[in-house]
């Protein structure tokens, strides 16, 4: 089956920085390779997705990118806010498959004012 | 559009008693998930279904059973709890087609003492 490897686990920044996570995944079948966002007492929400016919997706702030060749995915925020604190899980399934994502284990970020 | 609910969202229970976890989603998905959430663990897959009536095993299905009697709703059941599925518990739904995109419930919190 797929697994999902995501780094780094905890992630803190100072407000306005950039923030980077990092995914892996094992199975060269996915094409589908969505983030979620999961603030505290919540449950997680999509934030932004990419499909593996493109390399790049861009969503004001948050940008995801995708090499195939090498199986990895990032999630890039940019001009990062307090209210980005949360933990954000990555996923990849195969689209008009058996669509079952395989979570990371998620990476909590703290962002500080 | 209440989107995917979850009922109960608290519940401490007693080793070796018994319950069911209500999940009821609106939109017509066909898929439908269960979900532990535990620290340093992620989201890990305990059973999904692809449709009314039929239910699969994921990752960690031991311990637990479900049903999909009803398109709408999916149901975990805890025959004898044990204090390791203390969690918190989210369902999820989704289309199989188009947007594939997975709507979260606010999740359950299960304590077993």
């Amino acid at each position: 089956g797929e697994n999902v490897e995501q780094h780094p686990s905890t992630l803190s920044v100072q407000e306005g920085d950039s923030a980077v996570i990092k995914c892996t995944y094992s199975d060269s079948a996915s094409n589908y390779f969505p983030w979620y966002k999961q603030e505290l007492g919540k449950g997680p929400q999509l934030i932004i997705d990419i499909r593996s016919n493109v390399g790049e997706k861009k969503d004001q702030r948050i940008a995801v990118t995708l090499n195939k060749t090498a199986k990895h995915f990032s999630l890039h925020i940019t001009e990062t806010q307090p209210e980005d604190s949360a933990v954000y899980f990555c996923a990849a399934s195969i689209e008009r498959g058996s669509y079952i994502p395989t979570f990371g284990r998620g990476t909590s970020l703290i962002v500080h004012p | 559009n209440a989107g995917v609910t979850q009922t109960p969202k608290f519940r401490v229970l007693k080793t070796g008693q018994s319950m069911t976890l209500l999940c009821a989603q609106d939109m017509n998905h066909e898929y439908m998930y269960w979900y532990r959430q535990d620290p340093g663990m992620g989201l890990r897959l305990i059973h999904y279904s692809v449709g009314e009536g039929t239910t699969a095993k994921g990752e960690v299905p031991d311990g637990y059973n479900v049903s999909r009697l009803k398109k709408q709703n999916f149901l975990l059941g805890l025959e004898s709890a044990a204090p390791s599925q203390t969690s918190v518990y989210f369902c999820a739904s989704s289309s199989h087609t188009g947007n594939i995109e997975a709507f979260f419930g606010q999740g359950t919190r299960l304590t077993v003492v």
